[in-house]
């Protein structure tokens, strides 16, 4: 079973200012088979990016996956407000899973 | 356009079982997954399981193998997931997700109002 940490656990920035997101397996992902979601109180989450790098429909240009094996990375190239929530990474390989989250907050 | 629609809040007793649809409209449904996701109240998310629509192949969570159970009607494009044996630490929100992958799992692209489920003596 691979098991995926997030790093930091709570991250503050000011809107405007550039946000990363760490993702680390516990074993390499196959065929980058990571994803990233969103999710903001009282909603349900929202693809952002799907094989490590692909933006959802819909989603921004400012929002952008890297990585591959065991190190991912999720970037928001300048924060708007309505960026401030929690994101989740998930590994949809043969026993997908999620990370445990990175609460990015308005400092 | 592109949704999907769960039956409401539950409430059951500890041991009982709940059977929670999701009914999908706007796209065709046997070309997708419904994968299967859940929250309990303050945690994060957590991967219960995936059926393909085009085929039935399951793929559950090993902590949940024995209890959950999902299904799929094609004629209705409806999707189930049934719980039994349920215990307190099952309360949760349950969502369904369209699942981009129609033979293996994938990501979700498409998700659910969520369903409430309470585990209450």
């Amino acid at each position: 079973e691979i098991v995926l940490t997030q790093s930091p656990g709570t991250l503050s920035l000011s809107p405007g200012e550039r946000a990363t997101l760490s993702c680390r397996a516990s074993q390499s992902v196959s065929s980058s088979y990571l994803a990233w979601y969103q999710q903001k109180p009282g909603q349900a989450p929202r693809l952002l990016i799907y094989g490590a790098s692909s933006r959802a429909t819909g989603i921004p240009d400012r929002f952008s996956g890297s990585g591959s094996g065991t190190d991912f990375t999720l970037t928001i190239s300048r924060l708007e407000p309505e960026d401030f929530a929690v994101y989740y990474c998930q590994q949809y390989g043969s026993s997908p899973g999620f990370g445990p989250g990175t609460k990015v907050d308005i400092k | 356009q592109v949704q999907l629609v769960q039956s409401g809040a539950e409430v059951k007793k500890p041991g009982a079982s709940v059977k929670v649809s999701c009914k999908a409209s706007g796209y065709t449904f046997t070309s997708y997954g419904i994968s299967w996701v859940r929250q309990a109240p303050g945690q994060g998310l957590e991967w219960m399981g995936w059926i393909s629509a085009y085929n039935g192949n399951t793929n559950y969570a090993q902590k949940l193998q024995g209890r959950v159970t999902m299904t799929t009607d094609t004629s209705t494009s409806t999707a189930y997931m049934e719980l039994r044996s349920l215990r307190s630490d099952d309360t949760a929100v349950y969502y369904c997700a369209r699942d981009k992958g129609p033979v293996v799992p994938a990501a979700m692209d498409v998700w659910g109002q969520g369903t409430t489920v309470t585990v209450s003596s």
